[in-house]
């Protein structure tokens, strides 16, 4: 099955510093989206993104397809942003289901 | 904002014990998902279900789990006799009828003892 792989698996940021995180998916890929878990483990969605490139705030994200790989990008960032990110696909081999990347867990210091 | 409902949020059972966790998914949505996630892991896909069916499941969702749209509004993830490794936040998801986006309730946090 498909492979998600995400990096760096560790992020330590001083609040107002930019970052980029990554996934890397192994198959071609139809949907892909990014989500935040909280400190209380909820995951919120930030983008679904199957191709190119969403804005939201301080928040973006830039998905290639044919590279097999997505960015997120956060900016300014703020101590409440700290938790870990997903990113989550699902191949184009007529499966509805959502695969999960390793995840990228963030620290953000005030 | 519609979203995805989950009870109980926290539950502890003894091990060998049945529990059944409640999802209500989003009220248009066609595709309903459970996964769960070991603490400190990432999060795994269990099954999917489409149309009154298991459309797909993993190599976890073995015979102890069962899932269920019992009235049209509610999905619900048993698991019959559990073990010390079921802990873990289970979380339901739905999706709308391109099974595109798809959104995540809250979490139901088991623990075994």
């Amino acid at each position: 099955g498909i492979q998600v792989e995400q990096s760096p698996p560790d992020l330590i940021l001083q609040e107002g510093a930019n970052s980029t995180l990554r996934c890397n998916f192994s198959d071609s890929v139809n949907n892909l989206q990014w989500f935040h878990q909280n400190p209380w483990g909820q995951l919120i969605n930030l983008f679904y993104i199957p191709s190119g490139t969403k804005q939201n705030g301080r928040l973006s994200a830039t998905t290639v397809a044919t590279e097999r790989y997505s960015l997120l990008y956060i900016s300014s960032s703020q101590t409440t942003d700290s938790g870990v990110y997903f990113c989550a696909s699902r191949t184009t081999s007529g499966t509805y289901k959502y695969i999960f990347g390793t995840g990228t867990r963030l620290k953000v210091l005030a | 904002e519609p979203e995805v409902t989950q009870t109980p949020s926290h539950q502890v059972t003894q091990m060998g014990q049945e529990v059944i966790l409640r999802c209500v998914p989003i009220s248009n949505h066609l595709y309903f998902y459970w996964y769960r996630q070991i603490l400190g892991q990432k999060v795994e896909f269990l099954v999917s279900f489409y149309n009154n069916e298991i459309s797909e499941k993993s190599e976890i969702f073995d015979d102890q789990f069962s899932v269920e749209r019992p009235d049209g509004s509610n999905f619900t993830l048993k698991i019959r006799s559990t073990k010390l490794e079921d802990s873990a936040m289970y979380f339901c998801a739905s999706g709308g009828a391109s099974g595109n986006t798809i959104y995540f309730g809250e979490g139901s946090w088991l623990t075994v003892v």
